[in-house]
């Protein structure tokens, strides 16, 4: 199975500050990841996908890069509603598997 | 729009099982895979398995291969999992979603399952 390691696994950030996460993949999955964000109660939902394609409706300040085996998710100027958990998932073979997560707090 | 409703949280004796479900709308049922994922409390998510619902072919995370069956009606554009032999463990909350080429762009409610005697 493809292991996806995820760090930090919390952080806070003053609003309109840049927060980075990174994601690192046990073996090269060719810009198959996926980020989602995660709040109290809900269903993840699905922010980057293919690595870098933000999905639809999802604001522009996040953003997603990296190839091979790392990845990262930048938001570019913190919000109050980003606070959650944020995970990565590869996608590229089964089982697919998650990252650990990110919790994002504003400070 | 796309929707996943899932069925309603379960309250299940150890070494029962379960049979949860998941209906689909706003979209042609079988053009894409079911994806089910367990979140622990406060804990990552896992992947279970998807199955195809045209053809019903399924893939399992061997960790869950004999915990968890994925079926399909397609009648009703419905999924479902049945989790057997629960025990504690098997406390989470479990989501089914619609997989696009290997993500997850709309995911169900959830559904929790919890296990106690």
């Amino acid at each position: 199975d493809i292991q996806m390691t995820q760090s930090p696994a919390s952080l806070s950030a003053s609003l309109g500050e840049t927060v980075t996460i990174q994601c690192q993949a046990s073996e090269d999955i060719y810009s198959g990841l996926a980020w989602y964000q995660q709040k109290p109660g809900k269903s993840p939902q699905l922010l980057i996908y293919g690595a870098s394609s933000l999905q639809d409706g999802v604001p522009s300040r996040f953003s997603g890069s990296g190839s091979g085996t790392q990845y990262s998710l930048k938001i570019s100027s913190m919000q109050t509603e980003d606070e959650g958990v944020y995970f990565c998932q590869q996608g590229l073979k089964y089982p697919f598997t998650f990252g650990s997560g990110t919790k994002l707090e504003i400070k | 729009q796309v929707q996943l409703q899932q069925s309603g949280a379960e309250l299940t004796k150890p070494g029962s099982s379960v049979k949860i479900s998941c209906k689909a709308s706003g979209y042609t049922f079988t053009s894409y895979d079911i994806s089910w994922i367990k979140q622990r409390p406060g804990q990552a998510l896992e992947w279970i398995g998807a199955i195809n619902p045209g053809s019903g072919g399924t893939g399992y995370n061997e960790k869950f291969k004999g915990k968890a069956t994925l079926t399909v009606d397609k009648s009703s554009s419905t999924a479902f999992m049945q989790l057997s032999s629960l025990t504690p463990e098997d406390t989470a909350v479990y989501y089914c979603a619609r997989e696009d080429y290997g993500y997850a762009p709309d995911w169900g409610q959830g559904v929790m399952v919890t296990v106690s005697s």
